[in-house]
């Protein structure tokens, strides 16, 4: 199956900085999806990307679908404490039937 | 909206016993998703259905693991015999599409 590589794994920021992280992929995708995990919680949806190239916003979140469909990231500007979680992506692809791949997620921590 | 729910939120059980883990999907979604998350294999799909109807079970571990959708608001994923390499946190998602999956608060299940 499809693979994902999500990185960092894990960062420190201080309150206030921008974040960035990524996915990559050997495969490409139809969709790309980006989720926040809270502790003892599910995933929720943040943002999804459906066509390449496509850039998303949704507040202080800003995520882009790679030209090649083999990538994605997301952006998180002015960082808050509540931005504390795992974040992960999913790739999405329709071949068949639907198949998703999650990525191991980036786990956030926000310095006050 | 009272979201996905599922039941129990927390689960100890003994090996060989069996487990059955329940979820009541957003009213209206068509879709609903069955996950598995791990430490160490992070968030799998093991089944989803639509309409009532199994799709795709090809993530189900093994014979040990069953999933039914009797109606359009009620599913269970049942382990017979459980072991202790099942403990992980089980979640439900629904969705009106496939894409877009609004993930219940998860069932932690610690088999002994």
């Amino acid at each position: 199956g499809q693979q994902l590589n999500q990185s960092p794994q894990s960062m420190f920021i201080q309150e206030g900085e921008d974040v960035s992280m990524n996915c990559t992929s050997s495969s490409i995708f139809n969709t790309w999806l980006w989720y926040k995990q809270d502790p003892g919680e599910g995933p929720v949806l943040l943002i999804a990307l459906y066509k390449a190239g496509e850039l998303t916003s949704n507040g202080r979140l800003t995520a882009q679908f790679g030209i090649t469909r083999k990538d994605s990231f997301l952006n998180i500007s002015a960082s808050i404490p509540s931005d504390v979680g795992i974040y992960f992506c999913a790739g999405l692809l329709l071949a068949g039937s639907y198949q998703l791949t999650f990525g191991k997620g980036t786990k956030l921590s926000v310095i006050p | 909206d009272a979201g996905v729910i599922q039941s129990p939120r927390h689960e100890v059980t003994e090996m060989g016993q069996e487990v059955t883990l329940r979820c009541k999907p957003i009213s209206g979604h068509d879709y609903l998703f069955w996950y598995r998350q791990t430490m160490m294999r992070g968030l799998e799909l093991l089944i989803y259905f639509n309409n009532n109807v199994p799709i795709d079970d090809s993530g189900m571990p093994e014979d040990r693991f069953s999933a039914k959708m009797p109606n359009a608001s009620f599913s269970t994923l049942k382990i017979q015999p459980s072991e202790p390499r099942d403990s992980a946190v089980y979640f439900c998602a629904s969705g009106e599409t496939y894409n877009e999956q609004f993930f219940g608060p998860g069932t932690r299940l610690t088999v002994l």
